[in-house]
């Protein structure tokens, strides 16, 4: 089955901790991309990549890495999370941008 | 950098009428337009797109028109049904998406019965 996935489904951590959310794609897309989502706020892209090793800037790219060595898997690293990063957080995979989205990882972070 | 508006913010009809959702953008060299159906507590799904190429591309009960001299483009739902209830994202990219995505701030779509 066709899927991306994201892991965790949910996460509560404290200021400064830092966490990986990991992101995986089984369709060997190129292009593979986070958003976040807040109330009033819509969808905001993070960072997206096109192809490994290929990693650009979104619109909110602050306090947030990424990484891709591999083709399947786009993590989402927060070094030093605070608490406007508690956010619901997407990632997605296509051949054009956003095709498939994950199922979602909620982020609050104390 | 793209600036995407999106309006209304709430749209309701009655079912079995039409809905229009209308966004505008700013970069003239976007060529990549999807729209997105987000469900309560669910992902955002695709549900159609459209490239710079093409003025208009239909599916079923939906449509998209793009007119690129005004930067604006729209998603058209004929015949609403309860089911397409939900919140619409529009968004725009250059570059077929090689240079991002921005978003539209979303539309909630209510189909009164």
């Amino acid at each position: 089955e066709a899927q991306v996935t994201q892991n965790p489904r949910y996460l509560i951590t404290v200021t400064g901790k830092k966490l990986t959310v990991t992101c995986s794609q089984n369709m060997n897309h190129e292009y593979m991309s986070w958003y976040r989502q807040d109330p009033g706020l819509g969808l905001r892209q993070i960072y997206y990549s096109m192809n490994v090793e290929v990693t650009d800037k979104g619109d909110v790219p602050e306090g947030y890495k990424v990484s891709r060595k591999e083709k399947r898997n786009f993590p989402l690293i927060l070094e030093s999370p605070s608490p406007n990063q508690t956010s619901l957080y997407f990632c997605a995979s296509g051949e054009a941008p956003g095709a498939f989205f994950g199922q979602g990882t909620r982020l609050t972070v104390v | 950098g793209e600036n995407v508006e999106q309006h209304p913010s709430t749209l309701s009809v009655q079912e079995g009428d039409s809905a229009v959702i209308k966004c505008t953008y700013s970069d003239s060299a976007s060529n990549y337009f999807p729209w997105y159906k987000q469900e309560l507590g669910k992902r955002p799904q695709l549900i159609i797109d459209i490239r710079s190429n093409v003025g208009e591309k239909k599916d079923q009960r939906i449509a998209v028109t793009l007119n690129k001299t005004a930067k604006h483009f729209s998603l058209h739902i004929t015949e609403t049904q309860p089911e397409d209830s939900a919140v619409y994202f529009c968004a725009a990219s250059r570059g077929g998406g090689a240079d991002g995505l921005t978003f539209g701030k979303g539309t909630h779509l209510i189909i009164q019965p």
